[in-house]
């Protein structure tokens, strides 16, 4: 079956980076994009980008370019997502999500999520 | 670009009809996705361009989207039912690509 299966939590300071993974199985892992969204306290969801296993193209969220980077290893089947600068409001859970096929665009599998906690 | 409003709680009591709206400036020309999530859990697809469901959901939930409003209808609420649910679109002109709506917390009473 379809797993999405993320890295354990974080505690970062501020000024920080961190860098969560996503290792897919039970389909091809070339075959579907792979999305980034999290959800700080209380709060709702938020997309912050987007990679093609295939080719390792990435976009992302206008307000976090320059400050996050997904990476993909093909050999593993496992997306990164690095965020540098942390700032404090960026303690939130991050999921992994998969696109449908085809630029459907939505998602029909979600990790589990990674917390990130920054604080001094 | 896309500004998605939800209410942000609705109350239904066991075996009524929780309407759940989504609105955006003719959102009726998009597809709409609506995702469940449970307290403490990942999200969870229910519904997939405005009325389809993913296999494994029951029939009790239900989407339309027509000119500025979309909406998720659980039929016979359970108590199982209690949730944030979120609807998405995608917006390539959004800073944000892929757009969701703040959420609406469903309560069974």
């Amino acid at each position: 079956q379809v797993q999405l299966v993320q890295s354990g939590a974080e505690v970062k300071k501020p000024g920080a980076s961190v860098k969560v993974s996503c290792k897919a199985s039970g389909y091809t892992f070339a075959s579907h994009s792979l999305h980034w969204v999290r959800q700080a306290p209380g709060q709702g969801l938020e997309w912050m980008g987007i990679i093609y296993p295939s080719t390792g193209g990435t976009a992302y969220a206008q307000g976090l370019q320059g400050r996050v980077t997904m990476t993909r290893d093909a050999s593993t089947s496992t997306v990164y997502m690095e965020v540098n600068s942390l700032r404090y409001e960026d303690t939130a859970i991050y999921y992994c999500a998969r696109e449908s096929q085809g630029g459907t665009s939505y998602f029909d599998k979600w990790g589990p999520g990674t917390l990130v906690t920054v604080s001094s | 670009s896309s500004v998605l409003t939800q209410p942000p709680s609705v109350s239904v009591a066991p075996g009524k009809t929780a309407r759940i709206t989504c609105g955006g400036n003719d959102i009726g020309s998009k597809s709409v996705h609506w995702y469940q999530q449970r307290p403490g859990q990942a999200p969870v697809l229910v519904v997939y361009d405005d009325s389809d469901r993913p296999s494994g959901i029951p029939e009790r939930f239900s989407g339309s989207n027509s000119g500025n409003t979309a909406t998720l209808t659980i039929s016979r609420v359970e108590a199982g039912d209690e949730a944030d649910y979120y609807c998405q679109v995608w917006d390539g002109s959004s800073d944000h690509f892929y757009v969701f709506g703040p959420g609406t917390k469903v309560t069974v009473l």
